[in-house]
């Protein structure tokens, strides 16, 4: 199993560029997950999914889409990238068993905005 | 709101030595989980170890183990024997439900800890 993982590891965005960020994972977890990681803070979720076809807003939702078209993939988007978008990125994603299920993080995405 | 805090944002100990890492939280739900991950330079997020709220007795993962003072909202992590390759950022996190049915995990701001030779 390879777990999650994410696809591009770094990535270098001008103003107002967009760009996909792919999540994808070989666990048949139900739930997926994105959220940013900024110097100093912990990770904030941004979207998540809890099944396909479906998602929700998160913490930090503002310049995000995303998308889940299929069970193993989580697709997040930035229309028009701002400098204020340089963060690094996780993915998780975790089964619905029950409450409280342990999410499984990808290595993240490293994304620089100029 | 859940939030989760850290208050020291560093920390340092000798190899060998033990080390105690402080995390206060605030809720007004009774039910939850609550969490520490490790976060090596790699960036890799990895789960150190899982607490119950509703579960009196303390958890334990080998060298790591957990002070849960619910009534306090306070959740430390306790490594015993530090070794080089714990050097890491520390995340304590809480766990709670959406309205969408799943569940979030809301972070602290973490705390770097370095062990030293």
């Amino acid at each position: 199993n390879a777990g999650v993982t994410q696809t591009p590891k770094f990535r270098v965005l001008k103003t107002g560029q967009s760009m996909t960020l792919l999540c994808a994972q070989d666990m048949n977890h139900e739930y997926m997950y994105w959220y940013r990681q900024d110097p100093g803070m912990g990770l904030r979720l941004i979207h998540y999914s809890v099944g396909e076809g479906t998602t929700a807003k998160g913490e930090v939702p503002d310049g995000y889409n995303v998308s889940r078209l299929k069970k193993q993939n989580f697709l997040l988007g930035l229309e028009s990238a701002a400098p204020s978008q340089t963060s690094v990125y996780f993915c998780a994603s975790s089964y619905q068993r029950g409450n409280f299920n342990e999410q499984f993080f990808g290595p993240g995405t490293r994304l620089t905005v100029l | 709101a859940q939030t989760v805090t850290q208050s020291q944002p560093e920390m340092s100990v000798q190899e060998a030595e033990t080390v105690t890492l402080s995390c206060t939280y605030d809720t007004s739900e009774n039910n939850y989980y609550l969490f520490w991950y490790k976060q090596p330079p790699s960036r890799q997020m990895i789960l150190v170890i899982r607490q119950e709220a509703y579960k009196q007795q303390n958890a334990t993962e080998n060298r790591f183990s957990v002070n849960f003072q619910k009534a306090a909202k306070s959740f430390s992590l306790k490594i015993s024997d530090s070794q080089l390759g714990d050097t890491a950022m520390y995340f304590c996190a809480f766990m709670t439900v959406t309205q969408g049915g799943s569940e979030k995990l809301v972070f602290g701001k973490g705390m770097k800890l370095t062990v030293n030779p």
